[in-house]
């Protein structure tokens, strides 16, 4: 079936340093690849998606890339902000659009 | 704005109580979905529903049942709660799928629910 695996955490980075949290997908048919956030203390809200292979989903300065041919869908910012202390999650929804399906997800702590 | 509503951000119940965990959304969504959240475990599905008095088992239904009265209601029950299932509950709806263009869920804020 459709699976979701994404990289173990915790992860600790400066504030200003690079970001990559890795996503790889098992899907059949054509899934919709997702990125999710969860702020302490809150539910998880959509930071970015895409819908089709290489496709670049965007927003608040992270970046990802539909790669049909490696399976991934990798999250990257080029400078944390403390602000961006959260846990990450990556999805996909399967070809009907109806069913989703999560990765264990990524905590993320910056430190000033 | 859109909304999905949980009803409670921390529960607090005895073990053996039945408990209702409810959950209203305001975009006239189709679907509605129940999932449990544990550290190191992600988010795994217990229930969804697709439509008004229709509802299917998601990951790990043991323990729960569900009810879908109204269109923007989904309500998640706990027949007879065990410690095990303390857990963070969120809530999430979505447009039917069309298989074109796939839809994103929108969240609710969890229910903390401990179980004693």
């Amino acid at each position: 079936g459709d699976s979701v695996t994404q990289m173990e955490g915790p992860v600790t980075l400066s504030e200003e340093a690079f970001l990559t949290i890795n996503c790889t997908y098992t899907a059949t048919g054509y899934p919709s690849l997702f990125w999710y956030v969860q702020y302490p203390g809150e539910g998880l809200q959509l930071l970015l998606k895409a819908t089709k292979a290489d496709d670049k989903g965007s927003n608040k300065g992270f970046e990802a890339t539909y790669r049909k041919e490696t399976t991934s869908f990798h999250l990257e910012k080029g400078s944390v902000q403390v602000s961006d202390s959260a846990v990450y999650f990556c999805a996909l929804s399967d070809w009907t659009g109806n069913q989703f399906y999560f990765g264990t997800g990524t905590s993320l702590t910056v430190i000033p | 704005d859109v909304k999905v509503t949980q009803s409670s951000r921390y529960l607090v119940k005895r073990t053996g109580e039945k408990v209702f965990l409810e959950c209203v959304q305001d975009m006239d969504h189709e679907n509605m979905f129940w999932y449990r959240q544990d550290p190191g475990l992600g988010l795994r599905l217990i229930y969804f529903s697709y439509d008004v008095k229709m509802k299917e088992k998601g990951d790990i239904p043991e323990g729960y049942s569900v009810s879908r009265e109204k269109k923007e209601r989904f309500s998640l029950i706990l027949e007879s709660a065990s410690t095990n299932q303390t857990s963070m509950y969120l809530c999430a709806s979505s447009l039917s799928g069309t298989g074109l263009t796939n839809e994103k869920l929108f969240f609710g804020s969890g229910t903390q629910l401990s179980v004693l």
